[in-house]
């Protein structure tokens, strides 16, 4: 079975640019999550989908991060303007449904500069 | 809010030892992860715990789960080199959409 696939794996940008990162979940899992996890830190929840609909969104900087579930399998997360504290890596993750384990993807480091 | 805190957050120890990682959290939650995650690299799942007294084990980790104190352990026996990580612990509960909540880790370094 595939793993959640991202990419890209490496992004670099300048602050005021755009970036947009994407996100194939596990064949058959209704349930995708994004997580944000600065240097350090552990990850922390941006948002969760279930199927196309959005579960939670509360900590998504919604003036500047967007994201879409389209036909609920892959996912899109886009910043626009990106600033310097967006650099972290963004980790997908999914799970077969709400309360079942989360598989995580490989990340996507984001620096920005 | 669910929060979750671990301690140490960084720990260096000498091969053949053994520690314990401690993670507490704030409220009631379903289920207590731990995962290690390798510089650079993804996270990846060791443990689940999801009842009260829970013991899981793997080779040289095992982690115990005490609901009532809302206390996790990550007891390290015999440490080698290739336990060097960082290891976070997480908890989701339905109030939260079963979303996990991550202490900040525990960076540990297992030297000669």
């Amino acid at each position: 079975e595939a793993g959640v696939a991202q990419s890209p794996r490496y992004k670099i940008i300048e602050k005021r640019q755009s970036v947009a990162f994407w996100c194939n979940p596990i064949s058959g899992h209704a349930t995708l999550y994004w997580y944000q996890q600065i240097l350090g830190q552990g990850p922390k929840l941006l948002i969760q989908f279930q199927n196309n609909g959005v579960v939670d969104d509360s900590q998504l900087p919604k003036d500047r991060f967007s994201a879409e579930r389209l036909k609920g399998v892959d996912s899109t997360l886009k910043i626009q303007p990106a600033k310097l504290e967006d650099s972290a890596v963004y980790l997908c993750a999914s799970s077969r449904d709400l309360t079942y384990e989360q598989y995580f993807g490989p990340g996507t480091r984001l620096t920005v500069t | 809010e669910l929060k979750v805190e671990q301690n140490p957050l960084f720990l260096s120890m000498q091969e053949g030892k053994n520690y314990t990682i401690y993670c507490n959290y704030s409220t009631t939650s379903d289920r207590l992860y731990w995962y290690r995650q390798d510089p650079g690299k993804s996270l990846e799942s060791l443990f689940v715990l999801l009842s009260n007294g829970a013991v899981k084990q793997e080779g040289r980790l095992m982690a115990s789960l005490d609901t009532k104190a809302r206390l996790s352990t990550l007891h390290i026996t015999a440490a080698v080199h290739d336990l060097s990580a960082t290891y976070f612990c997480a908890v989701d509960n339905s109030n939260s959409g079963y979303a996990l909540n991550f202490g900040k880790g525990t960076s540990l370094l297992v030297t000669p």
